[in-house]
């Protein structure tokens, strides 16, 4: 069974770029998040999707978006990049609702130059 | 944000020999408590999790402990081998489900 699969790994961007990062879960998993992981921050919570609709968001400025489409890939955007932006995106993928077995992907290394 | 970054706390120990890892929560209305382990270049790895109304569980060569009183959860690991090095992380998931709240990590260092 193939695991949760997080595409580019690496990303170099410019400030004042957008990105879009995408993640593809474990087959038959409904529940994808996404987290922000820095050194000074550690591991954040952006936002999750169940059957394509935002259930629950994190404390993140507007430029952070989301979506989940019918197949349950998601994908997340960020606009007008910041340095500070610059982290290790992480995407969970979940069977269940409660997310109380998230299977993580490898992540996307962001560098904002 | 939520998670508190700081100095990431390190806890090295001789293969063989058993660890514990320490981990306070902050929201006492959390459901479910999830241990992870996070290698060099990985994403973070589920090892066993524990309900709220539960204050031990047992898994492979792991053990995971609850406190409710004192909203402490700790992770034991028994003969510590190489191979168990990487930063262990505490989650905890609040009643409405569908989001980790990750504490600051621990980095365990086994000596061979």
């Amino acid at each position: 069974k193939a695991g949760v699969t997080q595409t580019p790994r690496y990303l170099i961007k410019t400030r004042g770029q957008q990105v879009t990062l995408s993640c593809s879960p474990i087959s038959g998993h409904r529940s994808v998040s996404w987290y922000q992981q820095t050194p000074g921050q550690g591991l954040q919570f952006l936002f999750e999707y169940f059957s394509e609709t935002q259930r629950n968001k994190g404390n993140f400025p507007g430029r952070f978006s989301g979506r989940q489409f019918s197949n349950s890939r998601s994908e997340m955007n960020v606009s007008t990049l910041e340095l500070g932006d610059s982290a290790l995106y992480l995407c969970a993928s979940s069977f269940n609702s409660m997310n109380t077995e998230a299977f993580f992907g490898q992540g996307t290394r962001l560098t904002v130059v | 944000g939520e998670s508190v970054g700081l100095h990431l706390p390190t806890l090295s120990v001789q293969e063989g020999d058993n660890s514990i890892i320490n981990c306070a929560y902050s929201n006492s209305a959390s459901d479910y408590f999830i241990w992870y382990k996070q290698e060099s270049g990985k994403g973070p790895q589920f090892i066993i999790d524990i309900r709220s109304n539960m204050d031990k569980r047992q898994g492979q060569r792991v053990t995971v402990l609850l406190n409710k009183t004192v909203k402490h959860l700790s992770l034991q690991i028994a003969a510590t081998q190489p191979g168990d090095s990487a930063v262990y992380f505490c989650a905890e998931i609040l009643n409405q489900g569908g989001k980790l709240i990750f504490g600051q990590g621990t980095e365990l260092s086994v000596k061979p």
